[in-house]
């Protein structure tokens, strides 16, 4: 079983629709990152959530942290074109060392 | 500057081939990492270096051999690969090897073996 499942698996929504992206686990973290990954790109960093029921906005995208810290959601309002792409929560887990373990990612394609 | 170069963008290669892939990063982070990125799934880690030393390795196969040269640059040499190692090859790099670190991607290289 993958650490973190991401669903849904595929968005296809029309452009200025909204749609809330949800990643869960059965572990609790001490923190969790949101990337956003463009076709022919590496993962760039969203933002990091680090309090239970934190809540952050990085402009229509709104990022939050589950109050037990064992899940977390992405809401984008009125998405556009700009925004298609595989969103990946992550984790910096520890077992014999440190290691970022990504979510099985969401893959969305907003339509113009 | 939080850029990470990778080199080269796309490659091709024979499952005799003996090629490299190169990843510089100008940040001066001192832990770098690779990952493979098989197509509709999240990266996954292969290696990570801290201060230039080789630090964990995920049971990857010997065809793959990672070098440090210096603090700015990371290798991967490929060599007798198998068509079912094509993927993307994302390098990353950080500060440190630490809690809470922020890793910065580079673009990655998309690896055809065939």
């Amino acid at each position: 079983t993958q650490l973190l499942e991401q669903s849904p698996q595929f968005l296809s929504i029309q452009e200025g629709e909204n749609l809330t992206v949800y990643c869960n686990s059965s572990s609790v973290f001490s923190s969790l990152q949101w990337y956003r990954q463009e076709p022919g790109e590496g993962p760039v960093l969203l933002v990091t959530v680090v309090t239970g029921g934190e809540v952050k906005k990085l402009k229509r995208l709104t990022f939050q942290f589950g109050d037990a810290r064992k899940d977390s959601s992405l809401h984008i309002t009125a998405a556009q074109p700009g925004d298609t792409g595989l969103y990946l929560c992550a984790v910096l887990w520890m077992d014999s060392s440190y290691k970022l373990i990504f979510g099985s990612g969401t893959r969305l394609l907003v339509r113009p | 500057d939080t850029e990470v170069t990778q080199t080269p963008k796309h490659l091709v290669m024979g499952m005799t081939n003996k090629k490299s892939l190169k990843c510089e990063q100008h940040m001066g982070h001192r832990a770098m990492y690779w990952y493979k990125q098989k197509a509709k799934k999240p990266p996954e880690l292969m290696f990570v270096y801290s201060y230039e030393k080789l630090s964990i390795n995920e049971s990857v196969p010997s065809r793959f051999s990672p070098e440090c040269p210096n603090s700015s640059l990371l290798n991967l040499h490929l060599h007798a690969l198998q068509p079912e190692d094509s993927a993307l090859y994302l390098c990353a790099s950080s500060q440190d090897w630490a809690y809470r670190e922020t890793q910065y991607f580079g673009p990655g290289t998309r690896l055809l073996v065939l």
